[in-house]
């Protein structure tokens, strides 16, 4: 199976902060890459799909990059309600969808 | 707007049958081109994906957990299930339902639960 490698596990950042998640993976997945925003007691959100693709509604500060095994997800400027924690996951495999082991954003 | 809302108890004693129930709103379960998942995260961890169900009923299981999983559908009731057997401890974890539409080959979750907390403990 293919593994998901986030880091860092923990990221302490400032409103206004330029916040970057990285996501490495096992084997190349093309870009066959999504992020996610989990927060406690609410329904996970789609950030990120396609590597690069902004799903719609989501603020335009969010953004992803990458191909193969190395990905990141950027925020240009952290909003009070991005404090959540990020989770990537591939779907190259078809037979098993995987994901990170998820990256916290915590206030400094 | 598609919604879904995860349902069950929220204790399950070991050894025993975890069953939880996804509804969906919004939009059928039976219409489109779609993909109906269940994903769970133990507390403190990361998130697993458990399996998923075509609207035909066929189904596709992680290999870690295939030998104690059952999803079925209830196209009647807009509804899919879960079914996990021989829980331990190691099964407690917030279970979510999600939706992958693969219209474009692309496989990510678009529509999420909130999830439901199950503890295994007797």
């Amino acid at each position: 199976d293919i593994q998901m490698t986030q880091s860092p596990s923990t990221l302490s950042a400032s409103v206004g902060d330029k916040v970057t998640i990285t996501c490495r993976a096992s084997q190349s997945i093309s870009t066959y890459l999504a992020w996610y925003q989990l927060k406690p007691g609410k329904a996970p959100k789609l950030l990120i799909y396609k590597a690069s693709s902004l799903q719609s509604g989501v603020p335009s500060r969010f953004s992803g990059s990458g191909s193969g095994t190395e990905f990141t997800l950027t925020i240009s400027s952290l909003q009070p309600d991005d404090f959540a924690t990020y989770y990537c996951q591939q779907y190259n495999t078809f037979s098993e969808w995987t994901f990170g082991q998820g990256t916290k954003v915590e206030i400094k | 707007q598609v919604q879904l809302q995860e349902s069950g108890p929220g204790l399950v004693k070991p050894s025993q049958t975890l069953s939880l129930t996804c509804t969906v709103s919004g939009g059928s379960i039976s219409s489109g081109t779609y993909y109906w998942s269940w994903i769970r995260q133990p507390a403190g961890k990361g998130l697993e994906w458990i399996g998923r169900i075509y609207t035909s009923g066929s189904t596709d299981y992680n290999p870690s957990l295939k030998s104690r999983v059952t999803i079925s559908v209830d196209t009647s009731k807009n509804q899919f299930s879960l079914k996990l057997s021989s829980v331990t401890a190691a099964d407690t974890a917030v279970y979510y339902c999600a939706r992958t539409d693969y219209g474009d080959y692309e496989y990510y979750f678009d529509y999420w639960g909130q999830g439901t907390v199950v503890t295994v403990s007797s």
